[in-house]
């Protein structure tokens, strides 16, 4: 079963960048696999910021893509999200998630929460 | 952008009753790709329906899912104390990825 911990500050200010990282265990990311990642405002519904393949192609919601970079690091076993120019709007709880090669997310991570607050 | 709409906001429900949750898309979803999700309170969502109708693993035979194209369905048969939550549906036929709003299922 796969595993995945979500990880990085919990408080960011306005205008900064906002940087998590997402650990996998239980299997090798450049085995295949998506990987994403999707956030939930408190008490709010969710949105798909993410996704990229093992060999780095990535994908981007275009509401967020300007923003938004998405990496994988296969030594470390691990992917990550970069959100530029952050504002209260992108406080959130943040999921990291296995996708399915068709898109949807069949393993989820905790999800950790970034408050943006100066 | 494919905008998914859920119904009813919230279903106020017993124990053993069943549960019928809409879910309709403002343009047809390709292939059926449509899943549904439920998350409790502090909880991750977890995945309970793929392909509109195919059940994830482990998950309980009491959740079908049905539909094609904008008008999707997922059905709990007999509610279980477990089962009341907030389900999403998510559609991936198409970018950008979107969710429904949700609906709750809360006991009555």
């Amino acid at each position: 079963q796969v595993q995945l911990q979500e990880s990085g500050p919990g408080l960011v200010k306005p205008s900064e960048t906002l940087s998590l990282t997402c650990t996998v265990s239980g299997y090798s990311i450049s085995s295949g696999y998506y990987w994403g990642w999707i956030r939930q405002p408190p008490g709010k519904g969710l949105e798909w910021i993410a996704t990229i393949y093992h060999s780095g192609s990535t994908y981007y919601n275009p509401s967020l893509k300007s923003r938004v970079t998405m990496s994988v690091d296969t030594s470390k076993n691990q992917f990550s999200l970069k959100l530029s120019s952050v504002t209260a709007a992108d406080t959130a709880v943040y999921y990291c998630a296995t996708v399915r090669s068709t898109l949807y997310f069949d393993n989820w991570g905790q999800g950790t929460l970034v408050t943006v607050s100066s | 952008e494919i905008v998914l709409t859920q119904s009813p906001g919230t279903l106020s429900l017993s124990p053993g009753e069943r549960a019928t949750l809409s879910c309709r898309a403002t343009q047809s979803v390709s292939s059926s790709y449509l899943a549904w999700y439920q998350q409790k309170p502090g909880q991750a969502p977890r995945l309970l329906i793929y392909g509109a109708s195919t059940r994830a693993t482990g998950i309980p035979d009491r959740f079908s899912g049905s539909g094609s194209g904008t008008d999707f369905t997922l059905i709990i048969s007999r509610l279980e104390p477990e089962d009341f939550a907030v389900y999403y549906c998510q559609q991936y036929g198409s970018s950008p990825l979107t969710f429904g709003g949700g609906t709750k299922v809360e006991i009555k």
